[in-house]
């Protein structure tokens, strides 16, 4: 079992480039969620997924995209980077939310 | 807006020292309060889920309470291992699509020094 697998570790981007961070979880959770965490402002959430085909925006969704075509995949599209985007990612799923989310170890992203 | 408030940010304390640290919430229905450890460059590791006011759940050194308005982690006679962030999240009673939404606090940094 891998858990919640994040690719890449590391990013760095130039303004106005565009990336996929991918997200990947084996253990058929139907919960998937990004967050994004910068220092002193805890986590925000980004985007959300309550099954495949179904998404939802977060607390700050602006300049991200996402799409859930199979349960266990759930990439967040960076549109066009700007230095505001510079932060680490973090991905999660769970079963059912009150079970507690299992989070991946993150993508921490630097947009120049 | 849901609110999540930590206490203190940072607590320094000595081996055996035990504390307390506090999460107030402002929510209109309270659907679960979780209790989350993270360690540095790592993301953030589930603990607990608390329900309803009065509930208690214990794991090792660490219990966590639950009021109406806020939730307290008890660390008993702690080791430099529980050194970490905590964080405490709340997750809102809603009839629309947002019942999954988590609102994270920004979390006490522990450290235990031997």
């Amino acid at each position: 079992n891998a858990g919640v697998t994040q690719t890449p570790k590391f990013q760095v981007l130039k303004t106005g480039q565009s990336m996929t961070l991918q997200c990947a979880q084996d253990m058929n959770h139907e919960y998937m969620s990004w967050y994004r965490q910068d220092p002193g402002m805890g986590l925000r959430l980004i985007h959300y997924s309550v099954g495949a085909g179904i998404t939802d925006q977060g607390e700050v969704p602006n300049g991200y995209n996402v799409s859930r075509s199979t349960t266990e995949d759930f990439p967040l599209r960076l549109l066009s980077a700007a230095p505001s985007q510079t932060s680490v990612y973090f991905c999660a799923s769970s079963p059912v939310v009150s079970y507690g989310y299992t989070f991946g170890s993150g993508t921490r992203l630097t947009v120049v | 807006e849901d609110q999540v408030t930590q206490s203190p940010e940072a607590l320094r304390l000595q081996e055996g020292e035990s504390s307390s640290l506090n999460c107030s919430y402002t929510v209109s229905g309270l659907r679960g309060l979780f209790w989350y450890r993270q360690d540095p460059g790592k993301g953030p590791e589930f603990l607990f889920t608390l329900y309803s006011a009065g509930e208690e759940k214990e794991k090792e050194r660490l219990k966590a309470t639950l009021t109406k308005k806020e939730s307290f982690l008890h660390i008993t006679a702690p080791k430099p291992e529980d050194s970490a962030t905590y964080l405490c999240a709340v997750q809102e009673e809603r009839r629309d699509f947002g019942n999954e939404k988590l609102t994270f606090g920004t979390g006490t940094r522990l450290t235990i020094i031997p």
